[in-house]
């Protein structure tokens, strides 16, 4: 994942908003992801953007995605102790095939 | 529907041991990959396979064998383990055509713990 930078940990309270950032190199990536693991678990699509679009809300999660800058961020609003996870951003270059290239993750935690 | 499915979950080898990770999908997708996560180092892909019958080098596949045995299964084999290979090991399937331009979702299993002594 040395492509894609995230901060390795995040600590929240209950009720606040939680804002997770990255920064990608890839700027042929049509598509940005943000993936989610519980502890013991496999990770999971959360959500994902379009790159000609600038941000994308889903109920509780907004995806803001700066492509000057190459940087993707995620809101997580009203943020709840089932939201304590690792959670993964990730690209897919125009010539990977649908390969994945992950950011080392950013650990959250949810303090009640 | 199962999704992704991986056994062992947990496995604790010696030095120099062998042992094939299995993996199996039934949600009919074509590719398929194998990454390691590793603490602070996020995933990153051994092996992967386009398609049935293909297999291919990822980011760290030195001291790893894959095969593609059909469309359902692809098998990960430690050859001869070493302590750098303790690690925890993910198998995914992809739905999307895998083209550039195209939404790419990967669906991954559980993982195996892996442990070499």
């Amino acid at each position: 994942g040395e492509d894609v930078e995230q901060s390795l940990f995040l600590s929240v309270r209950e009720g606040d908003s939680s804002v997770i950032n990255c920064t990608y190199t890839d700027s042929s990536s049509t598509y940005l992801y943000w993936y989610k693991q519980e502890p013991g678990a496999g990770l999971q699509l959360l959500t994902y953007i379009f790159s000609n679009m600038d941000m994308k809300q889903d109920q509780r999660l907004t995806v803001l995605l700066n492509k000057k800058d190459k940087h993707l961020s995620l809101r997580i609003a009203d943020t709840q102790t089932g939201d304590s996870a690792i959670y993964f951003c990730a690209e897919s270059p125009f010539d990977s095939w649908g390969k994945l290239q992950f950011g080392a993750g950013t650990q959250v935690v949810v303090t009640p | 529907n199962a999704g992704v499915t991986q056994t062992p979950k947990f496995q604790v080898l010696k030095t120099g041991q062998s042992m094939t990770l299995q993996c199996a999908q039934d949600m009919n997708h074509n590719s398929m990959y194998w990454y390691r996560q590793d603490p602070g180092m996020g995933l990153r892909l051994i092996y992967y396979s386009a398609s049935e019958g293909t297999t291919d080098k990822g980011e760290v596949p030195n001291g790893y064998n894959v095969s593609r045995l059909n469309k359902r299964e692809f098998s990960l084999r430690l050859e001869s383990a070493a302590p750098s290979q303790t690690s925890v090991y993910f198998c995914a399937c992809l739905r999307g055509l895998g083209l550039g331009n195209s939404y790419n979702e990967q669906f991954f299993g559980p993982g195996t713990r892996l442990t070499v002594l």
